[in-house]
């Protein structure tokens, strides 16, 4: 069975770097099935998508944020990263990582993280 | 970008009852449309994906329609475990969420 887990710090400063990776297990982040992506959602709103990655390294983001987002994959540990730039309080949501189908859309998800941005 | 508009943002419906929730994309999307249903502090889960197809384990008392631009959800008797919010994710080009419908008790 497919498992995605999110890790990073709970609490960023205001302007720094939010940075989260996602460990999958129980599969293989190199199959070329499939896209990795990132999508959150701040409290009481609805899901955003971040941005998603293939495992050659090409990569989609979101317009609104792409000029602050970086998401990286590293095949080696079966992980993929989230980085994101001068965060600010509007960015405080729950983040998750999944794994995007062709058909299927989105089937698996990660329990998902919360990250407060605040000083 | 195409966005995607759902509604009604919140409805109101009593156990039994029959149930639909609208997504509209802001351009074709042919049949690339999932539906998810999500509980408090929980990942969303899919129900739908390919406008119609029914994902494995879900309970056939709910069915997807539409391609194009208008697209549907229905739930045919509404159980307890459905006071949920649901949200469609168009990914004929990217992806993109709808806003969100939130189904509580009547």
């Amino acid at each position: 069975q497919l498992q995605l887990q999110e890790s990073g710090p709970g609490l960023v400063k205001p302007s720094e770097t939010l940075s989260l990776t996602c460990t999958v297990s129980g599969g293989s982040i190199s199959s070329s099935s499939y896209y990795w992506g990132w999508i959150r959602q701040p409290p009481g709103k609805g899901l955003e998508w971040i941005g998603s990655i293939y495992y050659s390294g090409s990569t989609y983001y979101n317009p609104s944020l792409k000029s602050r987002v970086t998401i990286s994959v590293d095949t080696s540990k079966n992980q993929f990263s989230l980085k994101l730039s001068s965060v600010t309080a509007a960015d405080t949501a729950v983040y998750y990582c999944a794994r995007v189908e062709r058909v299927t859309a989105i089937r698996y998800w990660g329990q998902g993280t919360l990250v407060t941005v605040s000083s | 970008d195409i966005q995607m508009t759902q509604s009604p943002s919140t409805l109101s419906a009593s156990v039994g009852d029959r149930v639909t929730i609208t997504c509209r994309a802001s351009q074709s999307i042919s049949s690339w449309l999932a539906w998810y249903q999500q509980k408090p502090g929980k990942a969303p889960k899919l129900l739908i994906y390919k406008a119609s197809s029914l994902e494995s384990g879900v309970p056939s008392r709910f069915s997807g329609s539409g391609s194009g631009t208008e697209f549907t959800l229905t739930i045919s008797s509404l159980q307890p475990d459905d006071f949920a919010t649901y949200y469609c994710q168009q990914y004929n080009s990217w992806w993109t969420f709808g806003q969100g419908t939130k189904v509580e008790i009547k």
